[in-house]
């Protein structure tokens, strides 16, 4: 079975500071995907960021970059110089290469961006 | 990039009535999702497909239906719509193995 935890229902961020979002996961799966996505309040999910079990650099994309610690079972989003249109849900997911092809979601952490 | 094409982004619908919901994706991907997403119970897989005319069901089928005849297009389709139907509608598509879906911008049904 997999699991997504994101401890943070919500949080808070200036203007143009860097903000970590954080999410641990549980897999049996030897290989797996974690992904972000943000989900505006006008409700489409958008996809963000891609880190693959085995890579073996950190993904980046943009102000967007993915902390992953695999022993610690930890896919953190970082993102730099937030915006006020960064404020939205963030979730995190993962999908292994078992599971029929099916994503784990997470619960979602609610980012607000203070001007 | 990746385009997911819902047919409505807002629909009201009756009691009873048979709903019809629409995906489409341009990617030649795979696999497609159905998700219902409600406040408090986050993201639900309603059914997916993984080729034409395969489709299985996910954690919350009872009441719907799918239907995959070309593989670009997925829909959904609420039997009988019924007022606990009220909900926010994603479809997704996706490579197969652990790659990323891909999300459509949703439909907010509305069961009156």
């Amino acid at each position: 079975a997999q699991k997504i935890t994101q401890t943070q229902p919500g949080m808070f961020v200036q203007e143009k500071e860097a903000v970590t979002l954080d999410c641990t996961y549980d897999t049996s799966d030897p290989s797996y995907g974690l992904f972000w996505y943000k989900q505006p309040s006008s409700g489409e999910m958008i996809f963000l960021i891609y880190q693959g079990s085995y890579d073996q650099q950190n993904a980046t994309e943009g102000r967007y970059s993915l902390n992953f610690q695999k022993a610690r079972k930890s896919a953190n989003l970082v993102i730099s110089a937030s915006q006020l249109g960064d404020s939205a849900m963030y979730f995190c997911a993962m999908r292994g290469d078992t599971n029929a092809g099916k994503s784990t979601f997470g619960d979602g952490t609610t980012l607000t961006v203070k001007p | 990039d990746v385009k997911v094409t819902q047919s409505s982004r807002y629909l009201v619908k009756r009691t009873g009535e048979k709903v019809f919901l629409e995906c489409v994706q341009d990617m030649d991907h795979e696999n497609m999702f159905w998700y219902r997403q409600d406040p408090g119970l986050g993201l639900r897989l309603i059914y997916f497909s993984y080729d034409v005319k395969m489709k299985e069901k996910g954690d919350i089928p009872e009441g719907y239906s799918v239907s995959r005849e070309k593989k670009e297009r997925f829909s959904l389709i609420l039997e009988s719509a019924s007022t606990n139907q009220t909900s926010m509608y994603l479809c997704a598509s996706s490579l197969i193995g652990n790659q990323p879906q891909h999300f459509g911008d949703g439909t907010r049904l509305s069961i009156l």
